[in-house]
């Protein structure tokens, strides 16, 4: 398996525009996560889904992100209208369904950049 | 951080020499985990540890874990430069299905 694939890797855009990053998960995983990491907040957990419904979005910061999984192996994290502070890298993780006692793989990341 | 914090927040060791990374949590958990991450890259699982163990072994590596004191301990013995990265423990919930939640993270640098 490849891992978790997330894309674009970089990604650079002006305030305003509208920025989508996408996660492919493990397969056979059907719980996937999305985090953030700044030096200001380190890492923080978005969002999660299971089974490709979203359980827990209480980290999503505002109401200008968006994530979605219309099946198990795709999900995209949107962020519209995007601002600086949302300059971060983004790690999507997915691990095993129903496991409890097991490790997150985690993608590459996307950094992204707004200017 | 979303659970707690981890010291110190920088360590600088000599190759050989043994490094101890802590971390404290809030809540009660189901287990622990600790990940690295090298500059740049995502994050790699390096070992769990469950609520109802004290200590575990993996290679180089010694975790122990107090859940009355709401702590656990990394010990990476005899360190190589290629240990240079960021340590960070991570916790699952006892109160959720998974709830993977980070700590602030060691930034370790191993000089040859």
């Amino acid at each position: 398996d490849a891992g978790v694939i997330q894309s674009p890797r970089h990604e650079v855009t002006e305030m305003g525009q509208e920025v989508t990053l996408r996660c492919k998960p493990i397969s056979g995983h059907n719980s996937l996560f999305w985090y953030r990491q700044t030096m200001m907040r380190g890492l923080e957990l978005l969002i999660y889904f299971n089974n490709n419904v979203p359980i827990d979005d209480s980290g999503m910061p505002e109401d200008r992100f968006s994530a979605k999984m219309p099946n198990a192996s795709f999900s995209t994290l949107k962020i519209q209208p995007s601002e600086p502070r949302d300059s971060a890298v983004y790690f999507c993780a997915s691990i095993p369904t129903g496991q409890r006692n097991t490790e997150a793989f985690f993608g590459q990341g996307t950094r992204l950049t707004v200017v | 951080s979303q659970q707690g914090e981890e010291d110190p927040q920088a360590l600088s060791i000599q190759e050989g020499e043994n490094a101890t990374m802590n971390c404290s949590y809030k809540t009660s958990i189901n287990n622990l985990q600790w990940y690295r991450q090298n500059s740049g890259r995502g994050l790699v699982h390096l070992i769990l540890i469950r609520s109802n163990e004290r200590e575990k072994h993996s290679g180089r590596l010694r975790v122990t874990l107090d859940t009355s004191k709401k702590s656990s301990s990394l010990l990476i013995t005899a360190s190589r430069a290629a240990d240079t990265a960021s340590y960070f423990c991570a916790t699952v919930r006892m109160d959720s299905s998974y709830k993977l939640i980070f700590g602030s993270g060691t930034r370790l640098l191993v000089r040859p």
